[in-house]
C-alpha cells in the first residue's frame, strides 16, 4: 500500500520561505506526476503543482509560478515544496499526492497545517 | 484557466435519498479528464470517479458519474451514513488543474 507522508515546519513567518517533504513509502516514486495541492481552513483545494518523476516536467498554477519550485529527489523517494515569500494568505493544509495523468490522483498523504505569522 | 461550479453549495438528505450534484465547467474538459474526490473532515480527498464515469479501486457502485463537455453529475443512488461528506470536481486535461468549491451532502 502506496504511503504519503509530508513534513516540514508548522509555523512560517511572513517574507520567508515555506518547505515541505514528501516521503513515498510502499512502492515506486518511478513512472508518476507527483503533486502538491492546498487547501486554506475552512475551503476548497488548491492545485499547486507537480513534477515527473525523473524531473523532466513540472507544471505549476500560473498564481503561484514566480514563488514555487517543486524538486524531487528518486535516490531518497521523495519530493519537496518550496514556497517564497509567504503571506497569510499562504496558511493552508498542504498535502502530497500521486497523480497518475489521465487516471487522476489517487493517493494522498494526511495533509500538515503550515500557518504563517510571526 | 478553466473554472468549474459545483451546485448545489449544500445538499440535505437522509440517507437512502439519491444525491445529485453537479459540476459546470467555464470551458470543454479536455479528453474527458474529470474526476471526483469525497473529503471527510480532517482527511485528505479520496478519489471516487476518475475519466468522468470511471470508479476507483473500492468504491461502491452506488457511485456513478457522467456527463461531457462542460456539464458533469456525480449520483450517489442511496445514500449510506458514511457517504455524508464534501464533494469536489476536478479537471485535469488542462493546465493549471482546477477544483470546483465543493458540495456538501449533509444530514437531512
Amino acid at each position: 500500500q502506496v504511503q504519503l507522508q509530508e513534513s516540514g515546519p508548522g509555523l512560517v513567518k511572513p517574507s520567508e520561505t515555506l518547505s515541505l517533504t514528501c516521503t513515498v513509502s510502499g512502492g515506486s516514486i518511478n513512472n508518476y506526476y507527483w503533486s502538491w495541492i492546498r487547501q486554506p481552513p475552512g475551503k476548497g483545494l488548491e492545485w499547486i503543482g507537480y513534477i515527473y518523476y525523473n524531473s523532466e516536467y513540472t507544471s505549476y498554477n500560473p498564481s503561484l509560478k514566480s514563488r514555487v519550485t517543486i524538486s524531487i529527489d528518486m535516490s531518497k523517494n521523495h519530493f519537496s515544496l518550496r514556497l517564497t515569500s509567504v503571506t497569510a494568505a499562504d496558511t493552508a493544509v498542504y498535502f502530497c499526492a500521486r497523480d497518475r495523468g489521465q487516471l487522476a490522483i489517487d493517493y494522498w498523504g494526511q495533509g500538515t497545517l503550515v500557518t504563517v505569522s510571526s | 484557466e478553466i473554472v468549474l461550479t459545483q451546485s448545489p453549495g449544500t445538499l440535505s438528505l437522509s440517507p437512502g435519498e439519491r444525491a445529485t450534484l453537479s459540476c459546470r465547467a467555464s470551458q470543454s474538459v479536455s479528453s474527458s479528464f474529470l474526476a471526483w474526490y469525497q473529503q471527510k473532515p480532517g482527511q485528505a480527498p479520496g478519489l471516487l470517479i476518475y475519466e468522468v464515469s470511471n470508479r476507483a479501486t473500492g468504491v461502491p457502485d452506488r457511485f456513478s458519474g457522467s456527463g461531457s463537455g462542460t456539464d458533469f453529475t456525480l449520483t450517489i443512488s442511496r445514500l449510506e451514513p458514511e457517504d455524508f461528506a464534501v464533494y469536489y470536481c476536478q479537471q485535469y486535461g488542462s493546465s493549471p488543474l482546477t477544483f470546483g468549491g465543493g458540495t456538501k451532502v449533509e444530514i437531512k
